[in-house]
Protein backbone atom coordinates (compact mmCIF):
# COMPACT_ATOMS: atom_id res chain seq x y z
CA UNK A 1 0.00 0.00 0.00
CA UNK A 2 1.33 3.34 -1.06
CA UNK A 3 1.74 6.23 1.40
CA UNK A 4 2.69 9.55 1.71
CA UNK A 5 2.27 12.09 4.66
CA UNK A 6 4.06 15.38 4.80
CA UNK A 7 5.39 16.64 8.18
CA UNK A 8 7.24 19.88 8.72
CA UNK A 9 6.04 23.16 10.87
CA UNK A 10 2.51 25.20 10.64
CA UNK A 11 3.67 28.32 11.20
CA UNK A 12 7.10 29.98 9.66
CA UNK A 13 8.17 33.54 10.16
CA UNK A 14 9.00 35.98 6.92
CA UNK A 15 12.60 35.50 5.40
CA UNK A 16 13.00 32.21 7.43
CA UNK A 17 13.21 28.79 5.81
CA UNK A 18 11.12 26.31 5.41
CA UNK A 19 11.90 22.68 5.74
CA UNK A 20 8.91 19.96 4.92
CA UNK A 21 9.79 16.34 4.78
CA UNK A 22 7.81 13.51 2.81
CA UNK A 23 7.59 10.09 4.32
CA UNK A 24 6.35 7.23 1.98
CA UNK A 25 5.87 3.45 2.26
CA UNK A 26 4.89 0.82 -0.23
CA UNK A 27 7.59 2.33 -2.84
CA UNK A 28 10.99 2.59 -2.68
CA UNK A 29 13.82 4.78 -4.86
CA UNK A 30 15.33 1.88 -6.13
CA UNK A 31 12.58 1.50 -8.52
CA UNK A 32 13.72 2.62 -12.16
CA UNK A 33 11.71 5.74 -12.86
CA UNK A 34 10.04 6.22 -9.28
CA UNK A 35 9.74 10.26 -8.40
CA UNK A 36 8.61 12.27 -5.42
CA UNK A 37 7.50 16.11 -6.23
CA UNK A 38 5.89 18.63 -4.47
CA UNK A 39 2.91 20.47 -5.35
CA UNK A 40 1.69 23.63 -3.38
CA UNK A 41 -2.10 25.42 -3.12
CA UNK A 42 -2.46 28.83 -1.90
CA UNK A 43 -5.64 29.18 0.03
CA UNK A 44 -8.57 29.00 -2.83
CA UNK A 45 -5.74 28.98 -5.35
CA UNK A 46 -5.05 26.42 -8.07
CA UNK A 47 -2.58 23.78 -8.13
CA UNK A 48 1.18 24.96 -8.76
CA UNK A 49 4.10 22.48 -9.49
CA UNK A 50 6.90 23.08 -7.51
CA UNK A 51 9.84 20.58 -7.98
CA UNK A 52 10.66 16.47 -8.00
CA UNK A 53 13.16 14.53 -7.47
CA UNK A 54 13.52 10.89 -9.38
CA UNK A 55 15.28 7.73 -8.83
CA UNK A 56 18.39 8.98 -10.34
CA UNK A 57 18.81 11.85 -7.83
CA UNK A 58 18.18 14.36 -10.94
CA UNK A 59 16.01 17.24 -9.70
CA UNK A 60 13.85 19.87 -11.42
CA UNK A 61 12.06 23.23 -10.28
CA UNK A 62 9.64 25.29 -11.10
CA UNK A 63 11.64 28.45 -12.90
CA UNK A 64 9.95 30.99 -10.49
CA UNK A 65 11.11 29.55 -7.74
CA UNK A 66 14.30 27.33 -8.62
CA UNK A 67 16.71 29.78 -6.67
CA UNK A 68 14.31 29.16 -3.46
CA UNK A 69 13.91 25.54 -3.46
CA UNK A 70 16.02 22.59 -2.66
CA UNK A 71 14.47 18.89 -2.99
CA UNK A 72 16.81 15.81 -1.67
CA UNK A 73 15.92 12.51 -0.93
CA UNK A 74 17.29 10.50 1.53
CA UNK A 75 16.28 6.65 0.44
CA UNK A 76 17.31 4.89 4.02
CA UNK A 77 14.14 6.53 5.97
CA UNK A 78 12.45 6.50 2.68
CA UNK A 79 12.00 10.63 3.04
CA UNK A 80 12.26 13.25 0.62
CA UNK A 81 13.18 16.98 1.90
CA UNK A 82 12.01 20.50 0.34
CA UNK A 83 13.64 23.26 1.17
CA UNK A 84 12.62 26.90 0.70
CA UNK A 85 14.47 29.88 1.62
CA UNK A 86 13.08 33.69 2.35
CA UNK A 87 9.17 32.88 3.17
CA UNK A 88 6.89 35.35 2.69
CA UNK A 89 2.96 35.75 3.18
CA UNK A 90 2.30 34.72 -0.41
CA UNK A 91 3.89 31.44 0.60
CA UNK A 92 1.05 30.26 3.00
CA UNK A 93 -0.55 27.32 1.57
CA UNK A 94 -0.74 23.49 1.51
CA UNK A 95 1.97 21.65 0.52
CA UNK A 96 1.53 18.54 -0.84
CA UNK A 97 3.86 15.54 -1.85
CA UNK A 98 2.72 13.10 -4.52
CA UNK A 99 4.75 10.37 -6.21
CA UNK A 100 4.49 9.58 -9.97
CA UNK A 101 6.10 6.62 -11.21
CA UNK A 102 7.65 7.17 -14.34
CA UNK A 103 9.93 10.24 -14.65
CA UNK A 104 6.88 11.40 -17.23
CA UNK A 105 3.97 10.35 -15.07
CA UNK A 106 0.83 11.47 -13.35
CA UNK A 107 1.26 12.07 -9.47
CA UNK A 108 -1.01 9.03 -8.88
CA UNK A 109 -0.48 9.13 -5.18
CA UNK A 110 -0.20 11.92 -2.91
CA UNK A 111 0.01 12.47 0.65
CA UNK A 112 -2.85 14.92 2.38
CA UNK A 113 -0.83 18.18 2.31
CA UNK A 114 0.60 19.81 5.29
CA UNK A 115 -0.73 23.34 5.47
CA UNK A 116 2.23 26.23 6.19
CA UNK A 117 1.51 29.86 7.53
CA UNK A 118 4.08 32.66 6.80
CA UNK A 119 3.33 35.54 9.43
CA UNK A 120 5.10 37.71 12.11
CA UNK B 1 6.11 27.30 -19.80
CA UNK B 2 3.22 25.32 -21.03
CA UNK B 3 0.23 26.75 -20.04
CA UNK B 4 -3.23 25.13 -19.43
CA UNK B 5 -6.40 26.80 -19.54
CA UNK B 6 -9.51 25.35 -18.36
CA UNK B 7 -12.78 26.11 -19.27
CA UNK B 8 -15.06 27.12 -17.95
CA UNK B 9 -13.87 28.77 -14.78
CA UNK B 10 -17.29 27.47 -12.85
CA UNK B 11 -19.90 24.89 -14.24
CA UNK B 12 -23.62 24.45 -12.96
CA UNK B 13 -25.25 21.65 -13.44
CA UNK B 14 -28.18 18.75 -11.66
CA UNK B 15 -27.11 15.34 -10.44
CA UNK B 16 -27.79 12.82 -13.49
CA UNK B 17 -26.62 15.82 -16.38
CA UNK B 18 -23.58 15.61 -18.51
CA UNK B 19 -20.51 17.26 -17.47
CA UNK B 20 -17.98 18.60 -20.39
CA UNK B 21 -14.83 20.29 -19.20
CA UNK B 22 -11.95 21.37 -21.11
CA UNK B 23 -8.11 22.24 -21.17
CA UNK B 24 -6.23 23.98 -23.51
CA UNK B 25 -2.56 23.63 -23.55
CA UNK B 26 -0.20 26.27 -24.95
CA UNK B 27 1.98 23.91 -26.56
CA UNK B 28 1.48 20.28 -27.85
CA UNK B 29 1.04 18.28 -25.20
CA UNK B 30 3.15 15.38 -26.73
CA UNK B 31 1.86 11.20 -26.24
CA UNK B 32 -0.61 12.68 -24.73
CA UNK B 33 1.03 13.54 -21.29
CA UNK B 34 -1.91 15.04 -20.07
CA UNK B 35 -3.59 13.85 -16.63
CA UNK B 36 -7.01 14.78 -14.98
CA UNK B 37 -7.84 15.15 -11.07
CA UNK B 38 -10.28 15.58 -9.17
CA UNK B 39 -9.93 17.57 -5.31
CA UNK B 40 -12.69 18.01 -2.65
CA UNK B 41 -12.50 20.59 -0.23
CA UNK B 42 -9.61 20.25 2.57
CA UNK B 43 -8.20 16.83 0.66
CA UNK B 44 -5.52 16.42 -1.76
CA UNK B 45 -6.13 15.87 -5.47
CA UNK B 46 -7.72 12.33 -6.84
CA UNK B 47 -6.11 10.60 -10.27
CA UNK B 48 -9.28 10.07 -12.63
CA UNK B 49 -7.23 10.03 -15.85
CA UNK B 50 -4.03 9.72 -17.30
CA UNK B 51 -2.42 9.42 -20.64
CA UNK B 52 -5.55 11.56 -21.47
CA UNK B 53 -8.16 8.77 -22.25
CA UNK B 54 -6.98 6.20 -19.67
CA UNK B 55 -8.52 5.88 -16.30
CA UNK B 56 -7.18 5.31 -13.11
CA UNK B 57 -7.63 2.36 -10.78
CA UNK B 58 -11.01 2.71 -9.03
CA UNK B 59 -12.23 5.67 -11.14
CA UNK B 60 -15.96 5.14 -11.97
CA UNK B 61 -16.24 4.61 -15.97
CA UNK B 62 -19.02 7.64 -16.37
CA UNK B 63 -15.12 9.44 -16.04
CA UNK B 64 -14.23 9.92 -19.28
CA UNK B 65 -11.11 11.80 -21.13
CA UNK B 66 -10.45 12.53 -25.16
CA UNK B 67 -8.29 15.04 -26.72
CA UNK B 68 -5.04 15.14 -28.18
CA UNK B 69 -2.54 18.04 -29.14
CA UNK B 70 -3.73 21.25 -27.63
CA UNK B 71 -7.20 20.05 -26.71
CA UNK B 72 -8.27 18.28 -24.38
CA UNK B 73 -11.87 17.03 -22.50
CA UNK B 74 -12.67 15.83 -19.43
CA UNK B 75 -16.59 14.09 -19.95
CA UNK B 76 -18.45 12.62 -16.51
CA UNK B 77 -21.68 11.09 -17.74
CA UNK B 78 -23.92 11.13 -15.48
CA UNK B 79 -23.55 13.54 -12.72
CA UNK B 80 -23.54 11.81 -8.90
CA UNK B 81 -23.89 14.09 -5.85
CA UNK B 82 -20.21 12.74 -5.17
CA UNK B 83 -18.84 14.23 -8.37
CA UNK B 84 -19.41 18.33 -7.38
CA UNK B 85 -16.02 19.36 -6.55
CA UNK B 86 -12.59 21.15 -8.36
CA UNK B 87 -11.29 19.13 -11.36
CA UNK B 88 -7.57 20.11 -12.34
CA UNK B 89 -5.95 19.14 -15.66
CA UNK B 90 -2.25 18.73 -15.18
CA UNK B 91 0.72 18.03 -18.47
CA UNK B 92 3.60 15.71 -17.63
CA UNK B 93 5.60 16.01 -21.17
CA UNK B 94 7.72 19.04 -20.24
CA UNK B 95 9.38 20.69 -17.65
CA UNK B 96 8.31 22.08 -15.47
CA UNK B 97 5.40 20.23 -15.04
CA UNK B 98 2.02 22.73 -14.81
CA UNK B 99 -1.87 22.45 -14.04
CA UNK B 100 -4.93 24.36 -15.23
CA UNK B 101 -6.42 27.06 -12.99
CA UNK B 102 -8.72 24.50 -12.39
CA UNK B 103 -12.98 24.14 -13.29
CA UNK B 104 -15.54 23.86 -10.42
CA UNK B 105 -18.30 21.93 -10.48
CA UNK B 106 -21.09 22.93 -8.43
CA UNK B 107 -24.87 21.82 -7.55
CA UNK B 108 -27.32 23.73 -9.69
Amino acid sequence: QVTLRESGPALVRPTQTLTLTCSFSGFSFTTSGMCVGWIRQSPGKALEWLARIDFENQSFYTPSLERRLTISKDPSKDEVVLRMTDMDPADTGTYFCARTRYSRGPFDFWGPGALVTVSS
Amino acid sequence: DNVLTQSPGTLSLSPGERATLSCRASLTVDNNYLAWYQQKPGQAPRLLIYGASSRASGVPDRFSGSGSGTEFTLTISSLGPEDFAVYYCQQYDRSPRTFGQGTKLEIK
